[in-house]
């Protein structure tokens, strides 16, 4: 599967801990974008990243969030103290050459107990 | 803010039959307009797109038009399948924002045999 691809699928936690998701995008592609998707709205923009550089955060991102691409690859996602409020799906996209023109992954299904 | 929204939140066509899916946006800046399939549990699958200096673009059983007089876009499907049954989600963009896409809340697509 040559596609984006983000781990775990699903991630049930309790309020207060720690979570990290991962996106391997499509391989050739320098922009990765992470977005945050709720029940029966579209998804709304996190973070993206040109290469390993993060060049813009949405003010979603609060400081609890924390996004990384160490070598312009894969990237992580972080969540610190999680809230019932991030329950959300979250969603990596990559893009290469058209910037606009994204690619999505199946996403990860957070839950916060 | 601006945003992207849809008129319609379920439609529901018999097989067979053409369907239309509608869309309105107010951010007279949009210049890029993509239309994305989202299946349950997976993340959205681009379908078509059509830039602001074009009324209409078609791809296989699809076809986008983009009305900027009155900023409405609409996708049309031809002979719908029992697989088109999905949320479709608008999204528009701004040349020069880094392609972050705004979505707005969908329409879920129910094709009855």
């Amino acid at each position: 599967d040559t596609g984006v691809s983000q781990d775990p699928r699903h991630k049930i936690t309790k309020r207060g801990q720690n979570v990290t998701f991962r996106c391997d995008p499509i391989s050739e592609h320098n922009r990765l974008y992470w977005y945050r998707q709720t029940l029966g709205q579209g998804p709304e923009f996190l973070t993206y990243f040109q290469n390993e550089a993060q060049l813009e955060k949405s003010r979603l991102l609060s400081d609890r969030f924390s996004a990384e691409r160490p070598k312009g690859s894969f990237s992580t996602l972080e969540i610190q103290r999680t809230e019932q409020g991030d329950s959300a799906m979250y969603l990596c996209a990559s893009s290469f050459p058209r910037p606009e023109k994204l690619f999505f992954g199946s996403g990860t299904q957070l839950s916060v107990l | 803010g601006e945003s992207v929204g849809l008129h319609l939140p379920t439609l529901s066509v018999q097989e067979g039959d053409n369907s239309i899916i509608n869309c309105a946006y107010s951010n007279s800046a949009s210049d890029y307009f993509i239309w994305y399939k989202q299946e349950s549990g997976k993340g959205p699958q681009f379908i078509i797109d059509i830039r602001s200096n074009m009324d209409k673009r078609q791809g296989q059983r699809v076809t986008v038009l983009l009305n900027k007089t009155v900023k409405h876009l609409s996708l049309q499907i031809a002979a719908t399948q029992p697989g088109d049954s999905a949320v479709y989600f608008c999204a528009e963009t701004t040349s020069g924002t880094a392609s972050k896409l705004t979505f707005g809340t969908g329409t879920r697509l129910q094709v009855t045999l």
